[in-house]
């Protein structure tokens, strides 16, 4: 998928534990997103960046926090796990401003019990 | 603001068959529109891309066109096969607080039968 992996592929947590997704691109683009699909719910971009050591929040942040501190790749973190974050997790690239289109991710798929 | 509509599925068809997905949008400005498809188990992929009004995507067989005056890009193909059943996103990138983001419609689930 364009050159975006994620790791892992799949996760089963319990409630309270943590832990961190990983986005890794080879396509030298600028902006970075993670999204989760819900059933019934499309996608909803939980955080994204515009650049290495920039994030910001989209529309479902609560209870994930990112980091991008290499152009290349893109965390996502989950502190304290619950079961409504239970879900398939994409990661995204794009150009930006110099290409609109976003490439993703073959998707994590995280359990939490 | 940005928003868009697509119809709801699920959408089931015969091997062969005509296909429209119906896709509105509403926005601010002047969006790029996209057409994703989301196989089975797998992340989405682009599908089809138009930039400006009366601009026509096309890919696999695929086309939508860009309608300004009726702010739509319904997705078509004249004879659809069992392997064109998926998930297809209709999507538009607008600047959202000073960031290029894509605003998705809730996706439509076709299947084709044999």
């Amino acid at each position: 998928n364009a050159g975006v992996t994620q790791t892992p592929k799949f996760r089963v947590l319990k409630t309270g534990q943590s832990m961190t997704l990983l986005c890794a691109q080879d396509m030298n683009h600028e902006y970075m997103y993670w999204y989760r699909q819900d059933p019934g719910m499309g996608l909803r971009l939980i955080h994204y960046s515009v650049g290495e050591g920039t994030t910001a929040k989209g529309e479902v942040p609560d209870g994930y926090n990112v980091s991008r501190l290499k152009k290349q790749n893109f965390l996502l973190g989950l502190e304290s796990a619950a079961p409504s974050q239970t879900s398939v997790y994409f990661c995204a690239i794009s150009g930006g401003l110099v290409s609109y289109e976003q490439y993703f991710g073959p998707g994590t798929r995280l359990t939490v019990t | 603001g940005n928003s868009v509509t697509q119809m709801e599925g699920p959408v089931t068809l015969s091997e062969e068959a005509f296909l429209t997905i119906n896709c509105t949008y509403t926005a601010t400005g002047y969006p790029s529109l996209f057409w994703y498809v989301q196989y089975p188990g797998e992340g989405l992929q682009l599908l089809l891309k138009a930039t400006k009004a009366d601009d026509k995507g096309s890919n696999k067989g695929f086309e939508a066109t860009y309608r300004k005056e009726t702010t739509s890009f319904h997705l078509e193909k004249g004879s659809v096969q069992v392997s064109d059943s998926a998930v297809y996103f209709c999507a538009l990138s607008a600047l959202i607080q000073g960031a290029q983001k894509l605003v998705f419609g809730q996706g439509t689930r076709l299947t084709i039968n044999p």
